[in-house]
């Protein structure tokens, strides 16, 4: 079984602060997907990156995916309280067959205004 | 667009009793999938269906059943329920890999709580 590792688990910032989460596997994923989920929904999809070292960028959101890929940081800059939310982390596996993804537990991002 | 639509949103049920969870989709999607959510954790599959009449086991499938007889419904059947399958159900779907950005849709979510 492929394991996520998400820290912190929770953060409770001011709004204006930056912040990084990170996703943390011991395991090879062929990519990795962020998703951010609201109270009351489910999640929806942030970015997928694919590339060993890949950067991409959602406006104030930055996400990376480690050289080896095995790891995915998320860093917001400037949080604002509409950043509020479950942020999770999704590896799809490094075999050429399924689709099952491996999800972390999350982060609980409070933004205070 | 409805994406995928899953009923009830809330549902109380006995410690025995059985009940299904119905999900459905538009978007033609082959492979659909059932999730639970407990509080602060992340997302465990039960069961995914990579297409009508194909099911198959995911982390935590014991206490539930499936069935796939068309592309757009992927029923989650509970049997007997227990207090331990108390959580948030969520039914996604996505094109298979290869296709598309693999990005799963998902539904709003079933609240299922067992007394």
């Amino acid at each position: 079984t492929q394991l996520l590792e998400q820290s912190p688990q929770f953060l409770s910032i001011q709004e204006g602060e930056n912040l990084t989460v990170y996703c943390n596997s011991s395991s090879v994923f062929s990519s990795l997907q962020w998703y951010r989920q609201e109270p009351g929904e489910g999640p929806v999809l942030l970015v997928t990156v694919v590339t060993g070292g890949e950067v991409k960028k959602l406006k104030r959101l930055t996400f990376q995916f480690g050289d080896a890929r095995k790891d995915s940081s998320l860093h917001i800059t400037a949080a604002q309280p509409g950043d509020t939310g479950l942020y999770l982390c999704a590896g799809a596996p490094h075999e050429t067959s399924g689709s099952r993804l491996t999800f972390g537990e999350g982060t609980q991002l409070t933004v205070n205004p | 667009n409805a994406g995928v639509t899953q009923t009830p949103k809330f549902r109380i049920l006995k410690i025995g009793q059985s009940m299904t969870l119905q999900c459905t989709q538009d978007m033609n999607h082959n492979y659909m999938y059932w999730y639970r959510q407990d509080p602060g954790m992340g997302l465990k599959l039960i069961y995914y269906s990579v297409g009508a009449g194909i099911t198959d086991k995911g982390e935590v499938p014991n206490g539930y059943n499936v069935s796939r007889s068309t592309t757009e419904d992927f029923p989650l059947r509970l049997e007997l329920a227990a207090p331990s399958q108390t959580s948030v159900y969520f039914c996604a779907s996505s094109y298979p890999r290869g296709e598309g950005t693999g990005e799963l849709f998902f539904g709003e979510g079933s609240r299922l709580t067992v007394l």
